[in-house]
């Protein structure tokens, strides 16, 4: 069974600061998403990474994934209040299933003012 | 675009009792998901569906029946609901093909007592 651990699991800062949250596994994945959840709404996808080592930016965020393709991170610069949610890191083997994402537990994120 | 709408939005039942969440969508996307959100469990796949007339088990199956009768509609059943049964129920979509993310819906919050 494949699992990806988020971590840490809950994360409480001030505006401004920078953060990391990590997305690991033992198990290689043909490609890892990010996700953004809201209280009371659905996860909302933020970007897609494929290719090892590969670097995103959306604005103040940068996805990486790890040249094996076992593990992502997501680093938010400054971050701000609007940035709180649940992020969701969820993973894909296209060549063990239909393609049906497995997702990490989430990391809970709270800026405050 | 209303993408993926569910249907109830929150909804308590009685044990025993029986009931049958909706999912729509007009993407015209492949395949659909039916997805529980539980604290410290993320998201569990229960049942998914590659395309019209076909249905598959997902991670936590038991206790619920899915249909597939046309395209754009995947629908949950609980025939006899349960308290173990109380959760936030996600549908999700997407279309054929690798790499796209899930569309998600903004959740069904059911309550069993």
């Amino acid at each position: 069974t494949q699992l990806l651990e988020q971590s840490p699991q809950f994360l409480s800062i001030q505006e401004g600061e920078n953060l990391t949250v990590y997305c690991n596994s033992s198990s290689v994945f043909s490609s890892l998403q990010w996700y953004r959840q809201e209280p009371g709404e659905g996860p909302v996808l933020l970007v897609t990474v494929v290719t090892g080592g590969e670097v995103k930016k959306l604005k103040r965020l940068t996805f990486q994934f790890g040249d094996a393709r076992k593990d992502s991170s997501l680093h938010i610069t400054a971050a701000q209040p609007g940035d709180t949610g649940l992020y969701l890191c969820a993973g894909v083997n296209y060549g063990g299933s239909q393609g049906n994402l497995i997702f990490g537990k989430g990391t809970k994120l709270s800026v405050k003012p | 675009n209303a993408g993926v709408t569910q249907t109830p939005k929150f909804r308590v039942l009685k044990t025993g009792q029986s009931m049958t969440l909706l999912c729509a969508q007009d993407m015209n996307h492949e395949y659909m998901y039916w997805y529980r959100q539980d604290p410290g469990m993320g998201l569990r796949l229960i049942h998914y569906s590659v395309g019209e007339g076909t249905t598959a088990k997902g991670e936590v199956p038991d206790g619920y029946n899915v249909s597939r009768l046309k395209k754009q509609n995947f629908l949950l059943g609980l025939e006899s609901a349960a308290p173990s049964q109380t959760s936030v129920y996600f549908c999700a979509s997407r279309p054929r093909g690798a790499g796209y993310g899930y569309t998600f819906g903004s959740g069904t919050r059911l309550t069993v007592v």
